[in-house]
C-alpha cells in the first residue's frame, strides 16, 4: 500500500535557527497537505500543494512539491518558540478517498 | 461555519469494557468522516472513513468498529478493549470531493481529540 515516509522524527533547534521536514511518498501524489499539532491539541491544516514543482510561502514558512510528485519539504526560517509542535506531511493519491500520514516531526525549540 | 464536536475529552476504562466515542459535525453536509489513532509522541492512523450514511471503510484490522447512523454522527465503538486501545482518538470531516476531479483535495478538519487510557 501506499506509503509516506517522514524525516526527521524529532529536532531541537536554538531559536532563530532553521528548520526543515522532508516528506517521501512510495507513489505518486496528487496533491500533499502540511499539518501542525501542536502540543496537546488536534493537527491544523496548513497548507496543500497540487502542481508539480510549486513552491508556496506563508511568513517564514516554505513548502515545496518535488518535480516528480512523490517528495514534499516545509522550511522554517528563523524558527521562533511559537513553532513548536509536530508537523505532519499527508498524500492523497490520484482520485483517493483519504490522506495517508507521515508519521510527523517534532520540532522543540530552545531559547 | 463548521465545527466538529467530540466527546467525551478524556476517558479512563478498563480492559474488558465497551467503547462508545462520538463525532458530531455541524454547518456541514455530506461530508467524509474519519476516525484515526495517535499513539503517545507517534504519527495518525487511520482507522476508519466514511463517504456516507452506512458506509464505513476499515483500514486495519483490529477490535474496533465504526458506525454512521447520520449523515454527521460517526461513532467509535468496542466491545471489549484492549491495553494496546489506549492513545488519542481524532475525528476529522472534509468536503466531499466531486466526481471526476482529481489533484485537488480538501483540508481535513479535526476535533479536539478523546484521550483513552485503557488499564
Amino acid at each position: 500500500g501506499q506509503q509516506v515516509m517522514q524525516i526527521p522524527q524529532y529536532q531541537h533547534v536554538q531559536e532563530g535557527e532553521d528548520f526543515t521536514t522532508y516528506c517521501n511518498s512510495s507513489t505518486t501524489l496528487s496533491n500533499i497537505q502540511w499539518y501542525k499539532q501542536r502540543p496537546g491539541g488536534h493537527p491544523v491544516f496548513l497548507i496543500q500543494l497540487v502542481k508539480s514543482g510549486e513552491v508556496k510561502k506563508q511568513k517564514r514558512l516554505t513548502f515545496q512539491f518535488g518535480e516528480a510528485k512523490k517528495n514534499s519539504s516545509l522550511h522554517i526560517t528563523a524558527t521562533q518558540t511559537t513553532d513548536v509542535g509536530t508537523y505532519f506531511c499527508a498524500g492523497m493519491r490520484e482520485y483517493g478517498n483519504k490522506l495517508v500520514f507521515g508519521a510527523g516531526t517534532i520540532l522543540r525549540v530552545k531559547s | 461555519s463548521q465545527t466538529i464536536h467530540q466527546w467525551p475529552a478524556t476517558l479512563v476504562q478498563p480492559v474488558g469494557s465497551p467503547l462508545s466515542l462520538e463525532c458530531t459535525v455541524e454547518g456541514t453536509s455530506n461530508p467524509n468522516l474519519y476516525w484515526y489513532r495517535q499513539a503517545a509522541g507517534r504519527g495518525l492512523q487511520l482507522l476508519f472513513y466514511s463517504v456516507g450514511i452506512g458506509q464505513i471503510s476499515s483500514e486495519v484490522p483490529q477490535n474496533l468498529s465504526a458506525s454512521r447512523p447520520q449523515d454527521r454522527q460517526f461513532i467509535l465503538s468496542s466491545k471489549k478493549l484492549l491495553l494496546s486501545d489506549s492513545g488519542f482518538y481524532l475525528c476529522a470531516w472534509s468536503l466531499r470531493r466531486s466526481s471526476g476531479t482529481s489533484g485537488t483535495d480538501n483540508e481535513q478538519f479535526f476535533g479536539p481529540g478523546t484521550r483513552l487510557t485503557v488499564l
